[in-house]
């Protein structure tokens, strides 16, 4: 049972144009989400996350907007750059564990010139 | 340099045959945890530990052990390895706990035939 899901597995994107990855989830407890960008033959590093108190949260131009009635999140990127091209996971943290840190399946992000 | 660090990053091995994958971390942190990543499943938690001598199981334990006897070292144990183990896995520590993020490992591909 996928409780987080990224429901598109890739995205082609002009580069200086927006890029949007979205991220659904199903349970309710999870209030803490995360963005973790991943290349080929590496590990995933963190990107952004943002807290259910909130519905947006930036960091240069990476900004992640929260929607909890609708239990969904989405990274935006502005401007995409080549150096985007990645695969995006996100993921999701529930109140009350300790290390239960639940992952997306993933979209891969192909910026092109 | 602060890092998460694997071995070996690759491997091929035979069913049954019993093997250990080594991870160690030179940040002092408390988090660790053992994902596995595979083709549209995304990350998923194998197990987790919030200090030493404290572990517990993610969502896909079976076929694997660990333990954690000192800080730095997380080691991913499979008893008896099977083909449906195959995957590439990511040994990931955090200081205050995932919700701050993970600093993942570059991953270890096991082929087990």
């Amino acid at each position: 049972d996928q409780q987080v899901k990224q429901n598109s597995p890739s995205l082609s994107v002009q580069e200086g144009r927006i890029s949007i990855l979205n991220c659904d989830y199903t349970n309710s407890m999870f209030d803490y989400f995360l963005w973790y960008k991943k290349y080929p033959a590496e590990g995933p590093t963190f990107l952004i996350s943002i807290s259910s108190i909130k519905d947006k949260n930036e960091d240069g131009r990476f900004t992640v907007f929260l929607n909890k009635s609708a239990k969904h999140l989405s990274l935006h990127i502005v401007p995409s750059q080549p150096g985007d091209s990645a695969v995006y996971f996100c993921a999701a943290y529930p109140t009350g564990t300790a290390s239960k840190l639940t992952f997306g399946t993933g979209t891969r992000l192909q910026v092109t010139l | 340099e602060a890092q998460v660090t694997q071995n070996p990053r690759y491997l091929i091995t035979v069913t049954g045959k019993k093997l250990t994958v080594t991870c160690s971390q030179n940040m002092n942190h408390e988090y660790m945890s053992w994902y596995r990543q595979d083709p549209g499943l995304g990350l998923r938690q194998i197990y987790y530990s919030m200090n030493v001598e404290v572990t517990d199981k993610g969502d896909v334990p079976e076929g694997y052990k660990v333990s954690r006897k000192e800080k730095r070292n997380f080691p991913l144990i499979l008893e008896s390895p099977s083909p449906n183990q195959t995957s590439l896995y990511f040994c990931a520590s955090s200081a205050q706990g995932p919700r701050y993020g993970y600093t993942f490992g570059s991953g270890t591909r096991l082929t087990v035939v």
